[in-house]
C-alpha cells in the first residue's frame, strides 16, 4: 500500500533554514508528482509546491517563491522540502501528498512534519 | 487565484442528522472540486474528487453536487467518526487553493 513516511518533528530559530524528508514506499516513486502542504496552528491548508518525481521538474507558490527548494533523490523514493530565512510565522506542519500529475488531486498524504521557529 | 469560501464554519449536528456543507468559488472552477476531511492530528483525507466522486474506500454516506462556483458535500447521516474538519480543494487555476474548512461538531 501506499505509503508517505516524513521526518521528524524540527525547532528552528528565526532566520534558519530546514529541510524536511518524505519517503515514499508502496508505488513507483518516479511515477508521480509530489505537493507539499502547509497547515498552521489551527489554521487551514496552503499549497506550496510540487516536483514531478520522474524528470525533476518544479513549481513553487508565489508565497514561497525565494525561500523554497524542493528536491528529490529517486533512488531513495525520497521527496524534500527545504524551506529558508524561516520566521516565526512558518510555524506549521508540513505535509507531503501524492498526485498522479502537477494538476491532480491529493490522494495520499504522509503523516505531517511540524516545524517550530522561536527565538 | 480563486478564493473559496466554506459556510458555515461551523456545524453542530447530531448522529444520525444529515450534514449539508457549502463551498463557493470566486470564479467558475468546473468541476475540477475536491472534498477532504480532516480528524485532530492526523493528515487530510481525500473523499471526493471531480466534485460527485468518491474516493476509494470512502462510504456512500458521503456524496458531492455542483459546478461552476458551486458546491456541496452531504454526508447523509453522521456516524461518530464522520465529525471532523472538512476542507473543498480546486484544482482548475493555477495556484490549487484549498476552502477555509468546515467543523462537524457533535451537538
Amino acid at each position: 500500500q501506499v505509503q508517505l513516511a516524513q521526518s521528524g518533528a524540527e525547532v528552528k530559530k528565526p532566520g534558519a533554514s530546514v529541510k524536511v524528508s518524505c519517503k515514499a514506499s508502496g508505488y513507483t516513486f518516479s511515477g508521480y508528482v509530489m505537493h507539499w502542504v502547509r497547515q498552521a496552528p489551527e489554521q487551514g491548508l496552503e499549497w506550496m509546491g510540487w516536483i514531478n518525481a520522474g524528470n525533476g521538474d518544479t513549481k513553487y507558490s508565489q508565497n514561497f517563491q525565494d525561500r523554497i527548494t524542493i528536491t528529490r533523490d529517486t533512488s531513495a523514493s525520497t521527496a524534500y522540502l527545504d524551506l529558508n530565512s524561516l520566521r516565526s510565522e512558518d510555524t506549521a506542519v508540513y505535509y507531503c501528498a501524492r498526485s498522479y500529475d502537477s494538476k491532480s488531486y491529493f490522494e495520499f498524504w504522509g503523516q505531517g512534519t511540524l516545524v517550530t521557529v522561536s527565538s | 487565484e480563486v478564493v473559496l469560501t466554506q459556510s458555515p464554519a461551523t456545524l453542530s449536528l447530531s448522529p444520525g442528522e444529515r450534514a449539508t456543507l457549502s463551498c463557493r468559488a470566486s470564479q467558475s472552477v468546473g468541476t475540477s472540486l475536491a472534498w477532504y476531511q480532516q480528524k485532530p492530528g492526523q493528515a487530510p483525507r481525500l473523499l471526493i474528487y471531480d466534485a460527485s466522486n468518491r474516493a476509494t474506500g470512502i462510504p456512500a454516506r458521503f456524496s458531492g453536487g455542483g459546478s461552476g462556483t458551486d458546491f456541496t458535500l452531504t454526508i447523509s447521516s453522521l456516524e461518530s467518526e464522520d465529525f471532523a474538519i472538512y476542507y473543498c480543494q480546486q484544482r482548475a487555476n493555477w495556484p490549487p487553493t484549498f476552502g477555509g474548512g468546515t467543523k462537524v461538531e457533535i451537538k
